[in-house]
């Protein structure tokens, strides 16, 4: 039974340029969570999908951002045109609604550095 | 508005004493779910344990026990005989209709240290 994988695990890059990346859920996980930590906090929601559709954004979500589920199965988080202040730790959760469970089961996340 | 609040910024212990993370909470909503989460410097966040708002029969799991008491809107997290693989950040967190889609409201963590 494997867990949420995300990749890259880091990325570094430089101010003004695209980076995208992927989260693969536990498979019958319905529900898919971006979140976003910086050092010293908790994580912070960004957006979830219920299969492929998206229900809700966060307004930490500048229109720089973009997420994606097609299909209902893996994600995709984009950010164009970064800036220093997007470096964090990038973080994919997902769940399984309908049965009555609620937790959310995290992948090891992104660890993004905008130069 | 959800809140959770850890005050807690590091606490640091001596192995084999015991240790309480506390978690106080603020929601409006009469359902709601509470977690506990473990970070290890590997930072991938592990799920330690739910409690539904309608259940306030506190919990143990071997050297682990929470204490949730609505009263006083607090979820405290208490490690009997702590071992240094204990060491990480852990999280509290809240979800409920408010909050919407079952999202998780952080608080901002406890580091704790267990040393030998």
């Amino acid at each position: 039974d494997t867990g949420v994988s995300q990749d890259p695990r880091h990325k570094i890059t430089k101010r003004g340029q695209n980076v995208t990346f992927r989260c693969d859920p536990i498979s019958e996980h319905n529900r898919l969570y971006w979140y976003r930590q910086t050092l010293g906090q908790g994580p912070e929601f960004l957006t979830y999908f219920q299969n492929e559709a998206q229900l809700e954004k966060s307004r930490l979500l500048s229109d720089r951002f973009s997420a994606e589920r097609p299909k209902g199965s893996f994600s995709t988080l984009e950010i164009q045109r970064t800036e220093q202040g997007d470096s964090a730790m990038y973080l994919c959760a997902s769940s399984l609604v309908g049965t009555g469970a609620h937790e959310q089961f995290f992948g090891p996340g992104t660890r993004l550095t905008v130069l | 508005a959800q809140k959770v609040t850890q005050a807690q910024t590091e606490i640091s212990v001596v192995e084999k004493e015991d240790v309480t993370l506390d978690c106080v909470y603020e929601t409006r909503d009469t359902t709601y779910y509470l977690f506990w989460y473990k970070q290890p410097p590997s930072g991938e966040l592990v799920f330690l344990i739910r409690r539904n708002s309608f259940d306030e029969q506190n919990e143990i799991s071997g050297r682990y026990s929470w204490n949730f008491q609505k009263s006083t809107s607090s979820f405290n997290f208490t490690i009997t005989a702590s071992q240094v693989v204990d060491s990480a950040v852990y999280f509290c967190a809240l979800s409920g209709p408010t909050g919407g889609g079952n999202k998780l409201t952080f608080g901002t963590g406890t580091q704790l240290k267990v040393e030998l």
